[in-house]
């Protein structure tokens, strides 16, 4: 079965650069959540879209923003990075009626240097 | 605002050894309650999921009762194996946009 795909899967990026990660939900799933795991920590959540409209906001810094496109996939882009922002990304999709099941990718690991 | 508190790891047990991850939870609502897995080096998986009270969930031989009463939502296995080796998180859904709420993980060591 179709999985939750993201890119890249490792980053490296020095300090005030910019990223960008993308994710693709699991086809005819209707809704993305984007979560920040740091090393050791649990996932915060950052920012959902449900049909490519934000439905939903966390602790995601000014410096980020995200965007769902027409065909469902995300983008998160993260501007002047630093070193904290060093962080693995989650991204998920679930069906908007799921019953709250989420299905995460395996994550983007992002290093600032 | 909605929590999840689950018990401190790491869980370090040997192979065959019961096994109880506490989790407890505060929410104004309904929340479905959900296990998550994650092994070294990979993403989250789901491991069982429960939507209403007294509802148990079970996945590989782990199991997790809704309580309730007592706002729990504890995972057990009666006989760990090396392969279980994880962090286990526990989440709640409370509604609304499906966005989850985790607890801070619990780490286990499984050794043979």
């Amino acid at each position: 079965a179709a999985g939750v795909i993201q890119s890249p899967r490792h980053l490296i990026k020095e300090k005030r650069e910019t990223a960008t990660l993308k994710c693709y939900p699991i086809p005819r799933h209707d809704t993305v959540y984007w979560y920040q795991q740091g090393p050791g920590q649990d996932p915060q959540f950052l920012i959902s879209f449900y049909e490519k409209m934000q439905s939903d906001k966390g602790s995601i810094p000014d410096r980020f923003s995200a965007q769902q496109f027409s065909d469902y996939h995300s983008e998160l882009n993260m501007s002047s990075l630093e070193l904290g922002d060093s962080a693995l990304y989650f991204c998920a999709s679930s069906l908007d009626e799921g019953a709250g099941e989420l299905f995460f990718g395996e994550g983007s690991r992002l290093t600032v240097l | 605002g909605d929590s999840v508190t689950q018990m401190e790891g790491p869980v370090t047990l040997s192979e065959e050894a019961f096994l109880t991850i506490n989790c407890t939870y505060t929410a104004t609502g309904y929340p479905s309650l959900f296990w998550y897995v994650q092994y070294p080096g990979e993403g989250l998986q789901l491991l069982l999921k429960a939507t209403k009270a007294d509802d148990k969930g079970s996945n590989k031989g782990f199991e997790a009762t809704y309580r309730k009463e007592t706002t729990s939502f504890h995972l057990e296995k009666g006989s760990v194996q090396v392969s279980d080796s994880a962090v286990y998180f526990c989440a709640l859904n409370a509604g609304g946009y499906n966005k989850l709420i985790f607890g801070a993980g619990t780490r286990l060591a499984v050794h043979p």
